[in-house]
């Protein structure tokens, strides 16, 4: 059981956009900035936004984070297949003094 | 470019131990916060514990309270986890991550990942 929730899985077709939720409390991105990961099969996790809405160098503007009081969302728009991956928010706790993460969203491009 | 090379991962009997070590490089490695991360096979991302910059404080997962220590070397770039009273539970790839900035608690950049596999 995570300590933020995200749907276990999400699917759109190519060029198409879709929206990834991220639920969390007070303790945590009520608090604190979130961060999105993207894994692909086999890899680490990669760093896709930071701060709630920042993307790193090297990210495309397709990608983009929102945040609202206790939930954020990542937005993926003109879906590629090379999308198709796993995706993680995170978020630093107090009540725990640590990271938490969401399960992860599996994320299919018909 | 930030590295973080992690290794000291293999098979363990459960009850025995093991040390992770995590070469950085690129990176000014005494001004951030550190992490160690897991993800058992097929599951997702679980936090396991972190040191700050100099040493002076350090949290764990509950999980791994009591059992795990975490450590780090400054002078040789390098963060360490120390891990004993291995369970089958424990089994998973162990991550090193760094904070995204000196600033901040967030996790920015990761290694490849070891693999740790506990037998029962």
């Amino acid at each position: 059981q995570s300590v933020l929730t995200q749907p276990p899985s999400a699917s759109e077709t190519p060029g198409q956009r879709v929206t990834i939720s991220c639920s969390g409390s007070s303790s945590n991105i009520g608090d604190y900035n979130v961060y999105w990961y993207q894994q692909l099969p086999g890899t680490a996790p990669k760093l896709l936004i930071y701060g709630n809405n920042q993307r790193p160098s090297g990210v495309p503007d397709r990608f983009s984070g929102s945040k609202s009081g206790t939930s954020a969302s990542l937005a993926i728009s003109g879906l590629r297949s090379e999308d198709e991956a796993d995706y993680y928010c995170a978020a630093w706790d107090d009540s725990l003094s640590g990271v938490v993460f969401g399960g992860g969203t599996k994320l299919t491009v018909l | 470019e930030v590295q973080l090379v992690e290794s000291g991962g293999g098979l363990v009997q459960s009850g025995g131990s093991l040390r992770l070590s995590c070469v950085a490089s690129g990176f000014t490695f005494s001004s951030y916060w550190m992490h160690w991360i897991r993800q058992a096979p097929g599951k997702g991302l679980v936090w396991v514990s972190r040191v700050n910059s100099d040493v002076s404080s350090t949290n764990y997962a509950d999980s791994v309270k009591g059992r795990f220590t975490i450590s780090r070397d400054n002078t040789k770039n390098t963060l360490y986890l120390q891990m004993n009273s291995l369970r089958a539970e424990d089994t998973a790839v162990y991550y090193c991550a760094r904070a995204f900035s000196p600033s901040v608690r967030g996790v920015g950049y990761w290694g490849q990942g070891t693999l740790v596999t506990v037998s029962s």
